[in-house]
């Protein structure tokens, strides 16, 4: 079955500074996706970045880039320059193609920024 | 705005009271689906619909109830709530083709509160 781990509970950053929030992920498939969410204290889910199986670049998206290691199965979030509103819990997720096509999350990271 | 919207946002309510908790979208897309967020467990599917009348159970189905009768709109129906139903909703719609690159956009979430 596949699974999303995230060993991290909470995380502390200091403004400015960057962070790694880390994901592993277990499936026997050889397509597959890869998401990070982001969700405030007011509660919605907020896409960041995708990471497919067979993109050979890691992608970025401003801040955000994804450090992706296909053979140890991970997909690591970085959070360049940290700022203040970056403080939220963040979600790793895989999208399963074969049952329901859903989203299968991990527990979460909370990020807390400080100044 | 494309976005996916839920009703109502926040809800506390008795066992065994009847309730639903609307979803519709307006980005025509065939795919939606119910999550719920439970603290330390991340989000799990509860049902999904790949398109009218096409629905199907995720991973924790028990006690709820679903039906698409229009591409726009997706209900999630307790019949009869209990305490351990209480939990953060979450509607979810995508496009079917693309996957498994194509985006889930989420709905502002409704917090419900079973007593």
């Amino acid at each position: 079955a596949q699974k999303i781990t995230q060993t991290q509970p909470g995380m502390f950053v200091q403004e400015k500074e960057a962070v790694t929030l880390d994901c592993t992920y277990d499936t026997s498939d050889q397509s597959y996706g890869l998401f990070w969410y982001k969700q405030p204290s007011s509660g919605e889910m907020i896409f960041l970045i995708y990471q497919g199986s067979y993109d050979e670049q890691n992608a970025t998206e401003g801040r955000y880039s994804l450090n992706f290691q296909k053979a140890r199965k991970s997909a690591n979030l970085v959070i360049s320059a940290s700022q203040l509103g970056d403080s939220a819990m963040y979600f790793c997720a895989m999208r399963d193609l074969l049952v329901g096509d859903k989203l299968i999350f991990g527990t979460g990271t909370r990020l807390q920024v400080f100044p | 705005e494309a976005q996916v919207t839920q009703n109502p946002r926040y809800l506390i309510t008795v066992t065994g009271k009847k309730l639903t908790v609307t979803c519709s979208q307006n980005m025509n897309h065939e795919y939606m689906s119910w999550y719920r967020q439970d603290p330390g467990l991340g989000l799990r599917q509860i049902y999904y619909s790949m398109n009218v009348e096409v629905t199907d159970k995720g991973d924790v189905p028990e006690g709820y109830k679903v039906s698409r009768k229009e591409k726009r709109n997706f209900p999630l129906i307790l019949e009869s709530p209990s305490p351990n139903q209480t939990s953060l909703y979450f509607c979810a719609s995508s496009f079917i083709m693309q996957r498994p690159k194509n985006e889930q956009f989420f709905g502002p979430g409704t917090r419900l509160t079973v007593l």
